[in-house]
Protein backbone atom coordinates (compact mmCIF):
# COMPACT_ATOMS: atom_id res chain seq x y z
CA UNK A 1 0.00 0.00 0.00
CA UNK A 2 0.80 3.64 -0.68
CA UNK A 3 0.24 5.25 2.72
CA UNK A 4 -1.65 7.79 3.25
CA UNK A 5 -1.98 10.06 0.42
CA UNK A 6 -3.03 13.75 0.65
CA UNK A 7 -3.27 16.15 -2.04
CA UNK A 8 -1.94 18.91 -2.53
CA UNK A 9 1.44 19.09 -0.85
CA UNK A 10 1.81 22.35 -1.11
CA UNK A 11 -0.93 25.00 -1.53
CA UNK A 12 -0.63 28.77 -2.13
CA UNK A 13 -3.43 30.82 -1.99
CA UNK A 14 -4.78 34.61 -1.00
CA UNK A 15 -7.38 35.23 1.41
CA UNK A 16 -10.81 34.86 1.16
CA UNK A 17 -10.36 31.85 -1.10
CA UNK A 18 -11.91 28.69 -1.56
CA UNK A 19 -9.15 25.88 0.03
CA UNK A 20 -9.98 21.99 -0.33
CA UNK A 21 -7.73 19.30 1.02
CA UNK A 22 -7.84 15.90 -0.12
CA UNK A 23 -6.64 12.69 1.47
CA UNK A 24 -6.89 8.98 0.56
CA UNK A 25 -6.65 7.15 3.46
CA UNK A 26 -4.86 3.71 3.57
CA UNK A 27 -7.48 0.71 2.26
CA UNK A 28 -9.16 -1.44 4.67
CA UNK A 29 -8.51 1.16 7.72
CA UNK A 30 -12.28 1.91 9.39
CA UNK A 31 -10.55 5.70 10.77
CA UNK A 32 -9.87 8.67 9.42
CA UNK A 33 -8.12 12.15 11.79
CA UNK A 34 -7.72 15.16 10.24
CA UNK A 35 -4.68 17.81 12.12
CA UNK A 36 -3.57 21.02 12.09
CA UNK A 37 0.01 21.71 12.68
CA UNK A 38 1.30 25.41 13.35
CA UNK A 39 4.57 25.85 15.20
CA UNK A 40 2.61 27.45 18.53
CA UNK A 41 -0.10 25.00 18.55
CA UNK A 42 1.79 22.00 17.86
CA UNK A 43 -0.29 19.36 16.49
CA UNK A 44 -4.37 19.94 17.08
CA UNK A 45 -6.90 17.32 15.97
CA UNK A 46 -9.62 18.87 13.81
CA UNK A 47 -12.08 16.19 13.25
CA UNK A 48 -12.28 12.44 13.11
CA UNK A 49 -14.57 9.84 10.85
CA UNK A 50 -15.22 6.12 12.30
CA UNK A 51 -16.49 4.31 9.17
CA UNK A 52 -17.21 7.26 7.44
CA UNK A 53 -19.12 8.82 10.07
CA UNK A 54 -17.99 12.20 11.52
CA UNK A 55 -17.34 11.55 15.44
CA UNK A 56 -15.44 14.29 17.21
CA UNK A 57 -15.54 17.78 15.47
CA UNK A 58 -15.20 19.85 18.84
CA UNK A 59 -11.59 20.66 17.45
CA UNK A 60 -12.87 22.02 14.44
CA UNK A 61 -11.84 25.79 14.65
CA UNK A 62 -14.51 27.72 12.85
CA UNK A 63 -17.83 27.46 10.71
CA UNK A 64 -15.10 27.89 7.84
CA UNK A 65 -13.96 24.58 8.19
CA UNK A 66 -15.99 21.74 6.90
CA UNK A 67 -15.00 18.44 6.46
CA UNK A 68 -17.00 15.23 4.29
CA UNK A 69 -15.80 11.44 3.97
CA UNK A 70 -18.23 10.63 1.17
CA UNK A 71 -16.70 7.35 0.91
CA UNK A 72 -14.61 4.80 2.57
CA UNK A 73 -11.51 5.65 0.48
CA UNK A 74 -11.57 9.66 0.24
CA UNK A 75 -11.83 13.06 2.72
CA UNK A 76 -11.70 16.60 1.97
CA UNK A 77 -11.11 19.20 4.13
CA UNK A 78 -12.22 22.31 3.08
CA UNK A 79 -11.98 26.06 4.59
CA UNK A 80 -13.86 28.81 3.07
CA UNK A 81 -13.17 31.68 3.19
CA UNK A 82 -9.44 31.15 4.02
CA UNK A 83 -7.53 33.45 5.94
CA UNK A 84 -3.78 34.21 6.71
CA UNK A 85 -3.96 32.47 10.52
CA UNK A 86 -5.13 29.38 8.73
CA UNK A 87 -1.52 28.80 7.60
CA UNK A 88 -0.33 25.36 8.40
CA UNK A 89 0.44 21.90 7.53
CA UNK A 90 -2.81 19.65 8.13
CA UNK A 91 -2.24 16.09 8.29
CA UNK A 92 -4.53 13.00 7.28
CA UNK A 93 -4.27 9.85 9.62
CA UNK A 94 -5.81 6.44 8.92
CA UNK A 95 -5.93 3.82 11.17
CA UNK A 96 -7.19 0.17 12.17
CA UNK A 97 -5.05 0.40 15.39
CA UNK A 98 -2.11 2.06 14.96
CA UNK A 99 -2.07 5.59 13.53
CA UNK A 100 -0.53 6.26 10.06
CA UNK A 101 0.11 9.87 8.93
CA UNK A 102 0.37 10.72 5.70
CA UNK A 103 2.89 13.86 4.09
CA UNK A 104 0.73 16.67 5.13
CA UNK A 105 -0.44 19.75 2.94
CA UNK A 106 1.50 22.63 3.64
CA UNK A 107 -0.91 25.62 3.29
CA UNK A 108 0.13 29.16 3.18
CA UNK A 109 -2.98 32.09 2.72
CA UNK A 110 -1.49 35.02 1.70
CA UNK B 1 17.81 11.12 11.85
CA UNK B 2 15.94 11.83 14.73
CA UNK B 3 14.67 9.25 16.61
CA UNK B 4 12.42 9.19 19.73
CA UNK B 5 11.85 6.71 22.68
CA UNK B 6 9.87 5.97 25.31
CA UNK B 7 9.74 3.99 28.27
CA UNK B 8 8.69 1.79 29.72
CA UNK B 9 6.58 0.72 26.97
CA UNK B 10 3.92 -0.14 29.26
CA UNK B 11 3.21 0.61 32.76
CA UNK B 12 -0.02 -0.45 35.13
CA UNK B 13 -0.15 1.42 38.56
CA UNK B 14 -2.35 1.15 41.28
CA UNK B 15 -5.16 4.06 41.34
CA UNK B 16 -3.65 6.97 43.36
CA UNK B 17 -0.07 6.66 42.82
CA UNK B 18 2.10 9.45 41.06
CA UNK B 19 3.61 8.30 38.27
CA UNK B 20 6.59 8.85 35.41
CA UNK B 21 7.07 8.85 31.75
CA UNK B 22 9.88 9.15 30.15
CA UNK B 23 10.62 10.12 26.30
CA UNK B 24 13.68 10.64 25.06
CA UNK B 25 15.26 12.01 21.60
CA UNK B 26 18.86 12.10 19.83
CA UNK B 27 18.88 15.26 18.35
CA UNK B 28 18.60 17.97 20.57
CA UNK B 29 17.56 20.63 17.72
CA UNK B 30 14.12 20.62 18.13
CA UNK B 31 11.70 23.10 17.95
CA UNK B 32 9.03 21.87 20.19
CA UNK B 33 8.02 19.20 22.27
CA UNK B 34 4.40 17.72 22.44
CA UNK B 35 2.83 15.13 24.49
CA UNK B 36 -0.58 13.19 23.63
CA UNK B 37 -2.73 10.92 25.10
CA UNK B 38 -4.26 8.15 22.82
CA UNK B 39 -7.37 6.56 23.53
CA UNK B 40 -8.38 3.26 21.58
CA UNK B 41 -10.13 4.29 18.37
CA UNK B 42 -9.65 7.97 18.88
CA UNK B 43 -7.35 10.90 17.48
CA UNK B 44 -4.94 12.06 19.25
CA UNK B 45 -5.60 14.41 22.23
CA UNK B 46 -2.48 16.90 22.88
CA UNK B 47 -2.17 17.20 26.38
CA UNK B 48 1.35 19.81 26.75
CA UNK B 49 3.04 21.37 24.36
CA UNK B 50 6.60 22.68 25.76
CA UNK B 51 8.80 25.39 22.92
CA UNK B 52 12.82 24.37 22.85
CA UNK B 53 13.27 27.58 24.85
CA UNK B 54 11.05 25.54 28.62
CA UNK B 55 12.25 24.16 30.51
CA UNK B 56 8.22 22.47 31.88
CA UNK B 57 5.18 23.09 31.30
CA UNK B 58 1.84 22.22 33.76
CA UNK B 59 -1.82 21.13 33.29
CA UNK B 60 -3.75 20.33 36.31
CA UNK B 61 -2.33 16.91 37.30
CA UNK B 62 0.01 16.46 34.18
CA UNK B 63 3.49 18.47 34.44
CA UNK B 64 5.73 17.72 31.87
CA UNK B 65 9.76 19.11 31.93
CA UNK B 66 12.15 19.45 28.66
CA UNK B 67 15.98 18.82 29.04
CA UNK B 68 17.00 20.32 25.61
CA UNK B 69 20.34 19.97 25.97
CA UNK B 70 20.05 15.86 27.19
CA UNK B 71 17.58 15.10 25.02
CA UNK B 72 14.94 14.39 27.45
CA UNK B 73 11.09 15.01 28.71
CA UNK B 74 9.20 12.88 31.15
CA UNK B 75 5.37 13.41 31.80
CA UNK B 76 4.64 13.60 35.52
CA UNK B 77 1.05 12.52 36.55
CA UNK B 78 -0.31 13.13 40.01
CA UNK B 79 -2.54 11.28 41.62
CA UNK B 80 -3.19 8.63 38.63
CA UNK B 81 -6.99 7.67 38.10
CA UNK B 82 -8.93 4.73 36.26
CA UNK B 83 -9.92 7.57 33.42
CA UNK B 84 -6.05 8.33 32.91
CA UNK B 85 -5.60 4.73 31.30
CA UNK B 86 -4.75 5.42 27.42
CA UNK B 87 -1.47 5.19 25.48
CA UNK B 88 0.46 8.28 25.55
CA UNK B 89 2.99 9.85 23.26
CA UNK B 90 5.57 12.17 22.78
CA UNK B 91 6.81 14.16 19.83
CA UNK B 92 9.46 16.23 18.69
CA UNK B 93 8.99 18.81 15.92
CA UNK B 94 12.08 19.27 14.00
CA UNK B 95 13.64 21.85 11.01
CA UNK B 96 11.54 21.58 8.31
CA UNK B 97 8.60 20.87 9.88
CA UNK B 98 9.21 17.42 10.31
CA UNK B 99 7.34 15.73 13.73
CA UNK B 100 8.92 12.47 14.60
CA UNK B 101 7.23 10.35 17.18
CA UNK B 102 8.00 8.15 20.07
CA UNK B 103 6.82 4.81 20.61
CA UNK B 104 4.06 5.44 22.93
CA UNK B 105 3.92 4.00 26.75
CA UNK B 106 0.61 2.21 27.71
CA UNK B 107 -0.52 3.64 30.93
CA UNK B 108 -3.39 1.28 33.02
CA UNK B 109 -4.46 2.75 36.37
CA UNK B 110 -6.22 -0.34 38.34
CA UNK B 111 -9.19 1.07 40.53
Amino acid sequence: DAGVIQSPRHEVTEMGQEVTLRCKPISGHNSLFWYRQTMMRGLELLIYFNNNVPIDDSGMPEDRFSAKMPNASFSTLKIQPSEPRDSAVYFCASSFAEQFFGPGTRLTVL
Amino acid sequence: KQEVTQIPAALSVPEGENLVLNCSFTDSAIYNLQWFRQDPGKGLTSLLLIQSSQREQTSGRLNASLDKSSGRSTLYIAASQPGDSATYLCAVLTGANNLFFGTGTRLTVIP
